[in-house]
């Protein structure tokens, strides 16, 4: 089972600046079958890049993924209020899927 | 609006059992797999299982194997988890998602606003 590490555990950024979120694989995983997504609390997860690096309809073009094999790379060029949330990554392999832990992403 | 909706969840005791629904609208639901993930109370998410769209293929994560069964009613638009032989571990907000497929190298593309199990006695 491929295991899914992101970093930092915690972001804490102002709005306005940039956020470069982690994601490693213990193993090399495929780029099309790597994902990421948004969860608010109290909200179902919602999904921004699948792929590794194609936005997901309506996601708003701040939000990229990018990397191969076992690092990826979603960013968010300019924060704005309602990006302060929990980003996880997801990869779908061998008929199984895993996310990562989760990276929180708070205003400082 | 493509809108899925879960329901069943509740109280239930160690070693009991319990079944999820999920109502699909809004698109062909007989087209699309299906999936189950879940999320304990402050933790990450975890996918439970998933069904292809004609219930040709089905998996499990190691965690439930054997204790969860996944199904669907492709003419009813709906998935289903029977969820037997229930811990305290498998306390959690249940979410129904649809897989995108391969034009969205199976991620999850919609998701339901999830269930709350809890496992108590």
């Amino acid at each position: 089972e491929i295991v899914l590490t992101q970093s930092p555990g915690t972001l804490s950024l102002s709005p306005g600046e940039r956020a470069t979120l982690s994601c490693r694989a213990s193993q090399s995983v495929s780029s099309s079958y790597l994902a990421w997504y948004q969860q608010k609390p109290g909200q179902a997860p919602r999904i921004l890049i699948y792929g590794a690096s194609s936005r997901a309809t309506g996601i708003p073009d701040r939000f990229s993924g990018s990397g191969s094999g076992t690092d990826f790379t979603l960013t968010i060029s300019r924060l704005e209020p309602e990006d302060f949330a929990v980003y996880y990554c997801q990869q779908y392999g061998s008929s199984s899927f895993t996310f990562g832990p989760g990276t929180k992403v708070d205003i400082k | 609006e493509v809108q899925l909706v879960e329901s069943g969840g509740g109280l239930v005791k160690p070693g009991g059992s319990l079944r999820l629904s999920c109502a699909a609208s809004g698109f062909t639901f007989s087209s699309y797999s299906m999936n189950w993930v879940r999320q304990a109370p402050g933790k990450g998410l975890e996918w439970v299982s998933s069904i292809s769209s004609s219930s040709s293929y089905i998996y499990y994560a190691d965690s439930v194997k054997g204790r969860f069964t996944i199904s669907r009613a492709n003419a009813k638009n709906s998935l289903y988890l029977q969820m037997n032989s229930l811990r305290a571990e498998d306390t959690a907000v249940y979410y129904c998602a649809r897989g995108g497929g391969v034009s969205k190298r199976y991620a999850f593309d919609i998701w339901g606003q999830g269930t709350m199990v809890t496992v108590s006695s």
